[in-house]
């Protein structure tokens, strides 16, 4: 099993572009989740699923958007990046909700 | 008040050392409770499930205070591959939220 996997590891975009962070899960999981940290500061829920066709905004969803049309993907789609947007974005899955959550090796991004 | 709230650190212990980190939670309602161990520049990985009874996983032990309201794990023997941050977990209220804290920082010198 490969668990969660997050494509690409580092990008740079200029502010105004748009992008498309990937995430896959070959644990069947209904649950998936995508966070973003910042330098000393905790994970924050942008988006989450609780299964194929459903999703719902976290705690920071703004300039963000996601689709769930397979149970395996999660993407993470960002339109007209802004220097904020800069952080590291991991995502994760889930058996049962709250329970442990998997994540993948996360993706960097730089807004410039 | 932060949901979750631990001390940044870091807390820098010789090899050896036994060190005790603690976390606090707003929620007196929240349900279940999680240390997850995160290393430099990778992602965040389950440590340890917290229980009511407290449990042990070799040197780490953690506990639980639901009546004080914070949750501790001890590390006993420390060792170099132990150097890490370590995240307090929170699920509020048996949904699929899960908040995490700000991690504590220990760094295991030789």
């Amino acid at each position: 099993n490969a668990g969660v996997t997050q494509t690409p590891k580092f990008r740079i975009l200029k502010i105004g572009q748009s992008m498309t962070l990937q995430c896959a899960q070959d644990m069947n999981h209904n649950y998936m989740y995508w966070y973003r940290q910042d330098p000393g500061m905790g994970l924050k829920l942008i988006y989450y699923s609780v299964g194929a066709g459903i999703t719902d905004k976290g705690e920071v969803p703004n300039g963000y958007n996601v689709s769930r049309s397979t149970t395996e993907d999660f993407p993470l789609r960002l339109e007209l990046a802004a220097p904020s947007q800069t952080s590291v974005y991991f995502c994760a899955s889930s058996r049962d909700a709250g329970g442990t959550q998997y994540f993948g090796p996360g993706t960097r991004l730089l807004v410039l | 008040r932060k949901e979750v709230e631990q001390d940044p650190g870091p807390f820098n212990v010789p090899e050896g050392a036994t060190v005790a980190f603690n976390c606090t939670y707003s929620n007196s309602a929240s349900q279940s409770f999680f240390w997850y161990r995160q290393d430099c520049r990778k992602e965040p990985k389950l440590l340890m499930s917290v229980y009511s009874s407290g449990n042990e996983d070799g040197r780490f032990t953690a506990q639980l205070n639901r009546a004080s309201q914070y949750i501790s794990l001890l590390i006993r023997d420390s060792k170099l591959s132990d150097s890490a941050t370590y995240l307090c977990v929170v699920n509020p209220d048996s949904s699929y939220k899960l908040i995490f804290g700000s991690g504590t920082r220990l760094l295991v010198r030789p």
